[in-house]
């Protein structure tokens, strides 16, 4: 069964660093999410891409997130400066059209110390 | 976007059928009703999704009444491997995923 992997399992980096965390989306699918989930938090949307383009963002992915689709595989999302508090677990989901299905990876775990 | 109240948490022993009950008295038109299931340091994974009435797969039924304003999960005959946080959403189509606190649901032996 196709599976969304993502790419590094950890990572820990130092308050400042850019991180770039990595998701390889279900091969036929064209809708592609960021999440991220604050330990004994809620899971919370952070953006949406579609066609090479961002369709929706909250309030979290501000200036210092990026989302970008560098080929025809992978989709990646890029902290510029990470702050202590974008430690998390951030997931990819994909799904084939705007209606289906969001299918999650399993998840990257993120400290920035 | 349609507001979802689960139980906090749920107990229940190996074998028995365990049912969640979401309400949603505001869901829209256009909402249709997803659950999804949560291991510790894991991904939301998909369990099953409804419109109305009843909905079956391989792993769970959706209870939809006539109203929509309320989802039933049933899980038959769970084991120790159930225990997750289960979460139901309404979602509008072509929407983020927005998730609540979900219900932490303990099997025990």
């Amino acid at each position: 069964e196709p599976e969304v992997t993502q790419t590094p399992s950890h990572q820990v980096t130092q308050m400042g660093q850019e991180v770039i965390l990595r998701c390889v989306p279900i091969s036929n699918h064209l809708y592609f999410y960021w999440y991220r989930q604050i330990l004994g938090q809620k899971v919370e949307f952070l953006v949406s891409f579609y066609n090479n383009e961002i369709s929706e963002k909250s309030e979290i992915f501000d200036d210092q997130f990026s989302v970008e689709r560098p080929d025809g595989s992978n989709f990646t999302l890029k902290i510029r400066s990470t702050k202590l508090e974008d430690s998390a677990m951030y997931f990819c989901a994909s799904s084939s059209t705007m209606a289906e299905t969001q299918y999650f990876g399993p998840g990257t775990r993120l400290l920035v110390l | 976007l349609a507001k979802t109240t689960q139980p906090i948490s749920m107990d229940s022993y190996e074998g028995q059928e365990v049912n969640i009950t979401c309400s949603h008295n505001n869901i829209a038109t256009n909402d249709y009703i997803t659950w999804y299931q949560q291991f510790p340091s894991q991904g939301p994974r998909f369990i099953i999704q409804g419109y109305k009435t009843k909905v079956t797969n391989e792993v769970a039924s959706l209870f939809i009444p006539a109203d929509r304003k309320s989802s039933t999960l049933s899980l038959p005959r769970v084991s120790l491997s159930d225990t997750a946080v289960y979460y139901c959403l309404v979602v509008e189509y072509g929407n983020k995923l927005v998730f609540g606190a979900g219900t932490i649901l303990r099997v025990k032996s």
